[in-house]
C-alpha cells in the first residue's frame, strides 16, 4: 500500500495563477482533510470530507475550494493565488472519522507564491 | 486559532537522556493524540489518550493527561537520535468530530 500520496511535491506560482493539489489514497478510509502548515505553527484544517461527494469547511477555508468525486481523491483548488498561501499542504485521510480514529497523512506538498 | 501549545519549543538532548515535552490546550476535550514530523515530511501517529485516562504507555512512549489543568505530557525515554524530529499534539473536542487541532510542535534533537 502507498497510503496517502500526493501530486506535487513542489510548486511555485505568481500571484493570481491557478492550481489544484492532488491527495490520494489507498486504504479505502471514508475521511480525508486538507492542512496548510506555516513556519513554527501546527496545522491548520482548510477543508475535509466526509465521503465521497461531500465537502465541508476547516478552520481557514478562505481562498480554496475542494471535490471529493471520487472516494480514493480528494483535490485541493486555489482559484487566485496570494502570497499568504505559501505554506506546506499536507492532506490526511482516517477510516470513520470518529473521535478516536488515527489521520494518516501524505508527505506534504511546498507551494510557493511569488 | 490554537488549541494546543506545546513548550519547550525547541529541545536539545544526549542520546540516552530522557525527553519530556508538554502541551496545554483551552477547551474540554474527547482525546489528546501525539504525532511526530520529520523533517520534510507529513506527520505520524504516535499514541492517543482518551479523557477518562491518566497515563498511557507505549513502547518507549509515556503520555500523562492532566484534564483539571487542561495539560499533557510525553515522555520518550532513553532517546535514540531516530527520535529528532517535531511533535505535536492534536486535540479532538466534543460536538466537533472529524476536526483535530494541532499545537505548534516541540523541535526535538537528539544528539549522538
Amino acid at each position: 500500500n502507498a497510503g496517502v500520496t500526493q501530486t506535487p511535491k513542489f510548486r511555485v506560482l505568481k500571484t493570481g495563477q491557478s492550481m489544484t493539489l492532488l491527495c490520494a489514497q489507498d486504504m479505502n478510509h471514508e475521511y480525508m482533510y486538507w492542512y496548510r502548515q506555516d513556519p513554527g505553527m501546527g496545522l491548520r484544517l482548510i477543508h475535509y470530507s466526509v465521503g465521497e461527494g461531500t465537502t465541508a469547511k476547516g478552520e481557514v477555508p478562505d481562498g480554496y475550494n475542494v471535490s471529493r468525486l471520487k472516494k480514493q481523491n480528494f483535490l485541493l483548488g486555489l482559484e487566485s493565488a496570494a502570497p499568504s498561501q505559501t505554506s506546506v499542504y499536507f492532506c490526511a485521510s482516517s477510516s470513520t472519522g470518529g473521535m478516536t480514529d488515527t489521520q494518516y497523512f501524505g508527505p506534504g506538498t511546498r507551494l510557493t507564491v511569488l | 486559532s490554537q488549541q494546543g501549545e506545546e513548550d519547550p519549543q525547541a529541545l536539545s538532548i544526549q542520546e540516552g537522556e530522557n525527553a519530556t515535552m508538554n502541551c496545554s490546550y483551552k477547551t474540554s476535550i474527547n482525546n489528546l493524540q501525539w504525532y511526530r514530523q520529520n523533517s520534510g515530511r507529513g506527520l505520524v501517529h504516535l499514541i492517543l489518550i482518551r479523557s477518562n485516562e491518566r497515563e498511557k504507555h507505549s513502547g518507549r512512549l509515556r503520555v500523562t493527561l492532566d484534564t483539571s489543568k487542561k495539560s499533557s505530557s510525553l515522555l520518550i525515554t532513553a532517546s535514540r537520535a531516530a527520535d529528532t524530529a517535531s511533535y505535536f499534539c492534536a486535540t479532538a473536542v466534543s460536538g466537533s468530530a472529524r476536526q483535530l487541532t494541532f499545537g505548534s510542535g516541540t523541535q526535538l534533537t537528539v544528539l549522538p
